[in-house]
């Protein structure tokens, strides 16, 4: 079935440095639609960006990503951290087969931005 | 005015007791779904609906049971709690629909810890 691998399970930054989170995916379909997901604390987890186009950066918020289908990868990038970027950030992939609206998340990375 | 509702927001609860999970939404979405989050696994489905009356099983269904009694209303139910089944659980709605328009909203979650 379709996986999604987050492999860096806490990233600490020290605030106006870039950041970057790291996603892969595997899935049997050609076709592939990434999602990033962030939750912040005492908040309800939403979505931050998606993409289906191949080699195209997607913007949201000061983030960007661009899905790379070669390598299966949809990583997470913005070029200043800020205070208020940290937070825990789920990659996703959705269920292209059945139409179901699921989606398939990663494990998540928690992003810790200090001073 | 939020749109996917949780109820209660803290539980407590001792092993063996029966608990109840309750969700509701005003997005007029036909999916919902309930998540379980906990350290270093990320979101884990256990139960999602296609709408009133129907519920399937998500990837970590045992120990779980769900009830979709309306388009809004969608009930998580631990029949005999045990301590494992503590964690955080998030209820989402969505379109039901894949690729891009997969996206899905969620509620504001309920802590469930079982003594």
């Amino acid at each position: 079935g379709d996986s999604v691998t987050q492999k860096e399970g806490l990233v600490t930054l020290t605030e106006g440095l870039p950041v970057m989170l790291n996603c892969t995916y595997q899935t049997i379909y050609s076709n592939a639609f990434l999602f990033w997901y962030v939750h912040y604390l005492n908040e309800s987890p939403r979505l931050l960006l998606k993409s289906s186009t191949d080699n195209k950066r997607t913007e949201h918020q000061g983030f960007h990503a661009t899905l790379h289908k070669s390598s299966s990868s949809f990583h997470l990038q913005k070029s200043s951290a800020q205070l208020s970027d940290s937070a825990l950030y789920y990659c996703a992939l959705s269920d292209r087969g059945t139409n179901t609206g699921k989606l398939t998340f990663g494990d998540g990375t928690v992003l810790t931005v200090k001073p | 005015e939020a749109a996917v509702t949780q109820s209660p927001r803290n539980k407590v609860a001792v092993t063996g007791g029966k608990v109840t999970l309750s969700c509701n939404q005003t997005n007029n979405h036909n999916n919902m779904y309930w998540y379980r989050q906990d350290t270093g696994h990320g979101l884990r489905l256990i139960h999602y609906s296609y709408g009133a009356g129907s519920t399937e099983k998500g990837d970590i269904p045992d120990g779980y049971k769900a009830s979709r009694p309306s388009q809004e209303n969608f009930s998580l139910i631990l029949e005999l709690a045990t301590p494992s089944q503590t964690s955080v659980y998030f209820c989402a709605s969505g379109g039901g629909l894949g690729g891009l328009y997969a996206e899905q909203f969620f509620g504001p979650g309920t802590r469930l810890t079982v003594l």
